[in-house]
């Protein structure tokens, strides 16, 4: 069975500053991975996902994904931070094998001034 | 299109009551799930349908919850009875669901706030 660990609760980065967000998962075979992320009172947003082709990811304002087997990560990286980018990080992991989807606990990115 | 329409968007209620929540996928997908999220649990799958049969329902908490699609464009997620630990934002999203459901992108709806008092 799968299971998916966002390392961090919360994250407080500086405007302009890079952003990571970290995300371990375990799967037993190939995953497909995704980041969602949720503005406050608003539904989640796919950011990227991952299924088994590039491993490298690029979504949506200018995040990226590096998927990772030899780590079991998938962590989530932006170059430079904006305001608008504070809200809540889902890391998200399923397998074609079964039926299961797993959502990791989130992360809350705080953008400082 | 429209995307995922949920409704009510808030919902009070008092314990004991029925409670139902409606939701209208993307015409064209086939795949509905639904989420419970509250401060204390974070968000929770309840339970996902692909071309209207349940395909995972092992997150639904207890017989008090159940969810169905009437139709291949609409769900309802009731509780019956509600008590004030059901208070959270329930959300919905669809999919395209053609092959693997658990792997397709969701898109989900605004949410909806129950309150159980």
């Amino acid at each position: 069975a799968q299971s998916v660990t966002q390392l961090d609760s919360h994250v407080s980065v500086s405007e302009g500053t890079p952003v990571l967000l970290r995300c371990n998962y375990s799967s037993s075979y190939s995953p497909s991975l995704f980041w969602y992320v949720q503005h406050p009172n608003k539904g989640l947003q796919l950011l990227l996902k991952y299924t088994s082709a590039a491993t490298l990811v690029k979504g949506i304002n200018g995040f990226e994904a590096e998927f990772k087997k030899s780590e079991t990560s998938f962590h989530l990286t932006k170059p430079s931070a904006h305001m608008s980018d504070a809200a809540e990080y889902f890391c998200v992991v399923s397998e074609r094998t079964n039926d299961k989807i797993i959502f990791g606990k989130g992360t809350r990115l705080h953008i400082l001034p | 299109d429209a995307g995922v329409i949920q409704s009510p968007r808030h919902e009070v209620t008092e314990m004991g009551q029925e409670v139902t929540l409606r939701c209208k996928l993307i015409s064209g997908h086939n795949s509905l799930f639904w989420y419970r999220q509250t401060m204390m649990r974070g968000l929770e799958l309840l339970i996902y349908f692909n071309n209207n049969v349940p395909i995972d329902d092992s997150g639904m908490p207890e017989d008090r919850f159940s969810a169905k699609m009437p139709n291949a464009s609409f769900s309802t997620l009731k509780i019956q009875p509600s008590e004030p630990r059901d208070s959270a934002v329930y959300f919905c999203a669809s999919s395209l669901g053609q092959v693997n459901p658990s792997t397709d992108t969701q898109y989900f709806g605004p949410g909806t706030r129950l309150t159980v008092l």
